[in-house]
């Protein structure tokens, strides 16, 4: 069973600061995704990372993929309050099937 | 284009009971799954259905069961309610063939035991 492992689980920032979030697994994966989940709504994908060492910008957020392709990061620049939510990472578990990580709750206060 | 829709948004059950849960997935989607989301234990796979056929199957229990009809359309069975079995219950739609797709979530059935 591939586990996920993110940390922090928790993460209360003041906007305009910087964080990063993390996603670690003993096993390999062939990619990874990045969602975010909002109060009261389904996880929404926000990037697919495929390559060791790929890195992909959306906007102020920087998602990486380890040259080992076991773990990944997501960065955000100059948090937001609309930032606020669960950060969740997932593998590819076989057909559709996702695997998830338990994710990260963050909050970015006014 | 529509998302994925699912319902009851919200329902209260008592022990015991059963309870159906509904998912129409985005039009020209073959493929369903479905994920318990709980604080204690995050999203886990429930099942999948492509084409009216179980694919796929997570670690529960028999007591959760799903079926697919004909024009895609989802239900999942949860008899015997327990008290853990509160949870969102979300349903993911994607297109059936090649994991590169996008999967869909829809926005989940809230379901409490009592």
């Amino acid at each position: 069973t591939q586990l996920l492992e993110q940390s922090p689980q928790f993460l209360s920032i003041q906007e305009g600061e910087n964080l990063t979030v993390y996603c670690n697994s003993s096993s390999v994966f062939s990619s990874l995704q990045w969602y975010r989940q909002e109060p009261g709504e389904g996880p929404v994908l926000l990037v697919t990372v495929v390559t060791g060492g790929e890195v992909k910008k959306l906007k102020r957020l920087t998602f990486q993929f380890g040259d080992a392709r076991k773990d990944s990061s997501l960065h955000i620049t100059a948090a937001q309050p609309g930032d606020t939510g669960l950060y969740l990472c997932a593998a590819q578990g076989g057909s559709e099937k996702l695997v998830f990580g338990k994710g990260t709750k963050l909050t970015v206060n006014p | 284009k529509a998302g994925v829709t699912q319902t009851p948004r919200y329902l209260i059950k008592t022990r015991g009971q059963q309870v159906t849960l509904s998912c129409s997935p985005i039009s020209g989607h073959r493929s369903v799954s479905w994920y318990q989301q709980t604080p204690g234990q995050g999203l886990q796979f429930l099942f999948e259905y492509f084409s009216e056929t179980q694919r796929n199957k997570g670690n529960f229990p028999g007591r959760f069961s799903g079926r697919q009809f004909s024009n895609s359309r989802s239900e999942m069975n949860v008899s015997t309610l327990e008290l853990g079995d509160s949870a969102l219950y979300l349903c993911a739609s994607h297109p059936g063939t090649g994991w590169g797709n996008t999967i869909y979530f829809g926005e989940g059935s809230w379901l409490t035991v009592v």
